[in-house]
Parts: structure tokens; sequence; C-alpha cells
């Protein structure tokens, strides 16, 4: 079955303590991006990915690192997380990085929260 | 600075009453506009891209629809399996790989 793979769905964890969520797709796509979603905010951009090895900023970069080794996976970092990054987290992709009309294959979110 | 806005922001029909969802930008060099349906606890899931002023697309019930300004989503005799966030998006020529969401519509189709 053709999907976006987020790991875990549910995280909790305390203020400073490094953590990564995993995304991984399965459908050869050349374009990934992170997203976040808060009460009143909406679906915010964190970062993309066009390629392998090709990242860039979205709307809300502050406090994250993405790495985008291989095709099929890229993984969001949180190297010290602060109570301000407790959100649904989303990872979406699409075939082609330039078909920028091609629908975006979300993930099911990561509900993170940092104490 | 908001570039895509959605209103209303909640809106409960029942079933059968049709009304429409509005989504308007500001964005320039517009390149496409999205629909995308959104349940609780699971990711958005595309329905409609739009592209130029006056192009409508329609899928069961529903029926966008898109001007310079603004797209409209239809719902036409909702059900209650409607129900759901509804959110618009844009892409703009200048920045491909970067997707603008509006804050959703809150759709609750009663019995």
């Amino acid at each position: 079955e053709a999907q976006v793979t987020q790991n875990p769905r549910y995280l909790i964890t305390v203020t400073g303590k490094k953590l990564t969520v995993t995304c991984s797709q399965n459908m050869n796509h050349e374009y990934m991006s992170w997203y976040r979603q808060d009460p009143g905010l909406g679906l915010r951009q964190i970062y993309y990915s066009m390629n392998v090895e090709v990242t860039d900023k979205g709307d809300v970069p502050e406090g994250y690192k993405v790495s985008r080794k291989e095709k099929r996976n890229f993984p969001l970092i949180l190297e010290s997380p602060s109570p301000n990054q407790t959100s649904l987290y989303f990872c979406a992709s699409r075939k082609k990085a330039d078909h920028y009309n091609s629908p975006l294959h979300f993930g099911n979110g990561t509900r993170l929260t940092v104490t | 600075e908001d570039q895509v806005t959605q209103s209303p922001e909640a809106l409960r029909l029942q079933e059968g009453e049709s009304s429409s969802l509005n989504c308007s930008y500001t964005v320039s060099g517009l390149r496409g506009l999205f629909w995308y349906r959104q349940d609780p606890g699971k990711g958005p899931e595309f329905l409609f891209t739009l592209y130029s002023a006056g192009e409508e697309k329609e899928k069961e019930r529903l029926k966008a629809t898109l001007t310079k300004k603004e797209s409209f989503l239809h719902i036409t005799a909702p059900k209650p399996e409607d129900s759901a966030t509804y959110l618009c998006a844009v892409t703009r020529g200048s920045t491909l790989g970067r997707l603008y969401f509006g804050r959703g519509t809150q759709l609750t189709v009663w019995p």
C-alpha cells in the first residue's frame, strides 16, 4: 500500500532532550515536507526537500533540523525541544518536486508534547 | 501576513442543506490552489487542484471554483459523512517547494 509513515504517533518528552521523528514514503517521491499544526494557526511548513541532499526552510524552521540522505526518508530532528514545540506534526510527499500542482500525500501525524 | 484566509471558521449544516466555504488568497503569481479534507486524528486528504480563474472541478457532492482572488467549495445536499475540516492551500511561482495553508473550516453536518 502506497503510504507515508511517521513514527512515533505519540511522544511525550522533556525540555532539552533530543528527539527524532521519522518519516518514510514507499512511493519513490522526490519531494518531501514537514508541517506542524496548531489550533487557530493551521498547518505551517517547517522544512521541505526537493530531492536527496536538497533541503530548504519553510515558515517556521527555528528549533528544527532535517536531513535527506535517501529518497524515502526525511527525519525531523529537535535537538533541544522546548514546550512551544508541542504540536501535531505531519510529513508529506509528492511525486515530482517541480510538479507543484500534484497532490501531497500526508502521513497520519505525530503528536508531540514537550514538558 | 496571512496569504490564505478561510471563512467561516466553523459551519454547522443540517443534512441536505447546501452551502459554500470560502478561501481568499493574496499571493502573487498563483500557480495552484488546493482543497484538502482532514478528519480528526488523520492527515489531510487531497480533494482538488485548481490552476486558473474560471476553472471548476467536481467530486460527488463537492464542487470547487476559482476566481482571481478566491475559491469556493460548494457542498450540495451534504451528508453527516461530509463532516470534516476543509483546508485550502496555494503555491506560487517563485517558491515551488512552498505550500501556504489557510486555517481551515470545520464543517459539521447533523442528521
